[in-house]
């Protein structure tokens, strides 16, 4: 069993939807919680950032962490064609971050 | 202004060659870092460094070899290519060597075996 499990889609919403993003993962280890995005040809720059179970929210996104289930999630309010990426969620253990192997999201107009 | 810096940005080969990757930040981070992507996007750490010290080498063939003169500077030597060797290497860095620290990623090289 992978340490970091994410669908890797493709998920392909319509424009101003609702999106949901989901990793879930094994290691209790983990402690710090991060989703990336990644446009085409560009490295993973860092969304979302927490490290307590809640919602986290910023502007148009939301990070959830749910510790006890070892789920979290991202979700992207009124999503626009410009959030068309890669999502990678990312944990953090004291020494590494484990990476989900992203889910590619387009956003269609 | 670049924050983390790697050249080239596509690097094309054959097999056998050895090749080299270069990654430089301005960050002023202490932590630096080595990534491969492979074909279906899964990013995988290979080294770490925190200041100029080597503290992650997982798994990888030692015919990768990093080097880093400074902390600023993280480079990528790969001898005797293989086909496998194939991917997008990202270089990051990030202020602490913990792994909560936020990584900043370089834009990646892409690397092809042929």
């Amino acid at each position: 069993q992978k340490e970091v499990e994410q669908d890797p889609g493709p998920l392909s919403v319509p424009e101003g939807a609702i999106v949901s993003l989901n990793c879930t993962y094994s290691n209790s280890a983990f402690q710090y919680f991060m989703w990336y995005r990644q446009y085409s040809r560009k490295g993973p720059e860092l969304l979302m950032y927490t490290y307590s179970s809640g919602n986290k929210e910023d502007g148009r996104f939301t990070a959830q962490v749910d510790k006890s289930s070892k789920y979290i999630s991202l979700f992207i309010r009124d999503s626009q064609p410009s959030d068309s990426a890669t999502y990678l969620c990312a944990l953090g253990s004291y020494q590494k971050v484990t990476f989900g192997t992203g889910t590619k999201l387009q956003v269609i107009p | 202004d670049t924050a983390v810096s790697q050249t080239p940005k596509y690097l094309v080969t054959q097999m056998g060659n050895d090749k080299s990757i270069k990654c430089e930040q301005n960050l002023g981070h202490d932590t630096m870092y080595w990534y491969k992507q492979d074909s279906k996007k899964f990013l995988k750490i290979m080294f770490s460094y925190n200041n100029k010290e080597l503290i992650i080498n997982e798994t990888v063939p030692n015919r990768f070899s990093p080097k880093s003169p400074d902390k600023a500077h993280l480079n990528l030597h790969i001898n005797s290519l293989e086909l496998g060797d194939s991917a997008v290497y990202f270089c990051a860095s990030s202020q602490a060597r913990q792994g909560g620290s936020p990584l900043h990623f370089g834009n990646g090289t892409r690397l092809t075996v042929t």
